[in-house]
């Protein structure tokens, strides 16, 4: 069964600083990586998403990707109050037209 | 405007009941989907629909009844419900052509409660 980990935290961090929520994948021929979030009661967004391996930095997130590690990561520099909510990582494993499969995604807390 | 509207935004009601869930988008996307998100925030695919024709189903019990009467409309109806089937459907769309992107644009989502 093609699956995506993330820890379900929650993660808590003050105020200004790193936050690293982390997620891996089951499929070695996975495509395409994203990471949406989730205010409680709201929608899921897309914030980033990471074809090749690397970084890939828009403004105060960066996203990272392993597919040798089948291992996908977020960092969210000078974390703010308002960046807490959920943080799904989802997979696009087979190119074409195929859903996303998520993961049961990450709960940030940011403190002020 | 909404680009991807469900109704209705909640929805109570007995076991044993039969109810529906709309969903319109107004992006131009060819291809729409529902997803269920339980308690626990997993969100799981259900059904994908590409201009109109059924491409995905996973394993959903046959209580579920989707129909897309065309590509801009995606409706769930739900027979027979069951405790289980209390969550938060999301509907969403995408373009086939950037469905790579990952830009699934959701709707605000309808969420189930079963007495």
């Amino acid at each position: 069964q093609k699956e995506v980990e993330q820890n379900s935290g929650p993660l808590s961090v003050p105020e200004g600083a790193i936050a690293s929520l982390n997620c891996t994948y089951s499929d070695r021929g996975s495509q395409s990586f994203f990471w949406y979030r989730q205010y409680s009661g709201k929608s899921p967004e897309l914030i980033m998403f990471i074809y090749s391996n690397g970084d890939k930095e828009d403004g105060r997130f960066t996203a990272q990707l392993n597919k040798a590690s089948q291992y996908v990561s977020l960092l969210i520099r000078d974390s703010q109050p308002s960046d807490s909510a959920t943080y799904l990582c989802a997979v696009n494993m087979h190119p074409g037209n195929t859903p996303l499969v998520f993961g049961k995604g990450t709960r940030l807390s940011v403190i002020a | 405007d909404t680009a991807v509207s469900q109704t209705p935004k909640y929805l109570v009601t007995q076991m044993g009941n039969d109810k529906s869930i709309k969903c319109e988008q107004n992006l131009g996307h060819d291809t729409m989907y529902w997803y269920k998100q339980d308690s626990k925030k997993f969100l799981k695919i259900m059904f994908s629909y590409n201009n109109k024709e059924l491409i995905i189903n996973e394993t959903v019990p046959n209580r579920f009844s989707p129909k897309s009467p065309d590509k801009a409309h995606l409706n769930l109806h739900i027979n027979s419900l069951e405790l289980g089937d209390s969550a938060v459907y999301f509907c969403a769309s995408s373009h086939s052509r950037t469905v790579n992107t990952g830009e699934l644009f959701f709707g605000e989502g309808s969420r189930l409660t079963v007495l």
